[in-house]
């Protein structure tokens, strides 16, 4: 699997847009980018992948380059409940996979 | 939306005894997953199972069993209880063999075993 680094932590003030950014330079060509998250004392949670095109769900924004080395996941209106950790995962598709975390961005949303 | 629900939110046991931890899913996912998560340890995988009856060993198995009867249900089993499976459990489940990354995650059991 593609290595990935993320900033170990960022702050961000209510209602404004959290952009997290990741880089997965050793991407490759049949690997998906995903992103979870985990509140604190919660259990992790999906949020959106994408191959090469940017994605939208009604949780994020998903970035995608066109070199698919990096990638920004955007909360567009973030709100206190969005203070959590955030992973940023390389992965073929398929399979039953085992989830394997890195270090993640510890985001903290400021009221 | 997905729901995966788990026992407990909360366990006390004491050491030696059996425990018991079940988790449901409601969307008829073939994958089903346990984890432990523990602070600077991160994920780790202990049993999955891809379909009713069958499983596989995770990285971590030793100390644990599972059953899975039930499509919907997933069961961990501490046959003896001992203060190091003092963590945090997380029950997943994913659809699809030849399906998605997209795992969905219960709340989590945090148990305590002293």
């Amino acid at each position: 699997d593609a290595k990935t680094t993320q900033p170990p932590s960022m702050d961000c003030a209510e209602g404004r847009a959290a952009n997290l950014p990741c880089n997965h330079s050793t991407i490759s060509g049949n690997e998906y980018v995903y992103w979870y998250r985990q509140i604190h004392s919660q259990g992790p949670q999906y949020i959106i992948h994408g191959l090469k095109n940017n994605e939208t769900n009604e949780m994020a924004s998903l970035i995608i380059t066109e070199d698919r080395k990096s990638s920004t996941l955007i909360l567009p209106h973030a709100t206190l409940r969005d203070t959590a950790v955030y992973y940023c995962i390389v992965r073929v598709r398929g399979g039953a996979q085992k989830l394997v975390f890195g270090q993640g961005t510890r985001l903290t949303i400021n009221p | 939306d997905v729901k995966v629900t788990q026992s407990s939110r909360y366990l006390v046991k004491r050491t030696g005894e059996k425990v018991f931890l079940e988790c449901v899913q409601d969307m008829d996912h073939e994958n089903m997953f346990w984890y432990r998560q523990d602070p600077g340890l991160g994920l780790r995988l202990i049993y999955f199972s891809y379909d009713v009856k069958m499983k596989e060993k995770g990285d971590i198995p030793e100390g644990y069993s599972v059953s899975r009867e039930k499509k919907e249900r997933f069961s961990l089993i501490l046959e003896s209880a001992s203060t190091n499976q003092t963590s945090m459990y997380l029950c997943a489940s994913t659809p699809g063999l030849a399906g998605t990354y997209e795992q969905y995650f219960g709340p989590g059991t945090r148990l305590t075993v002293t």
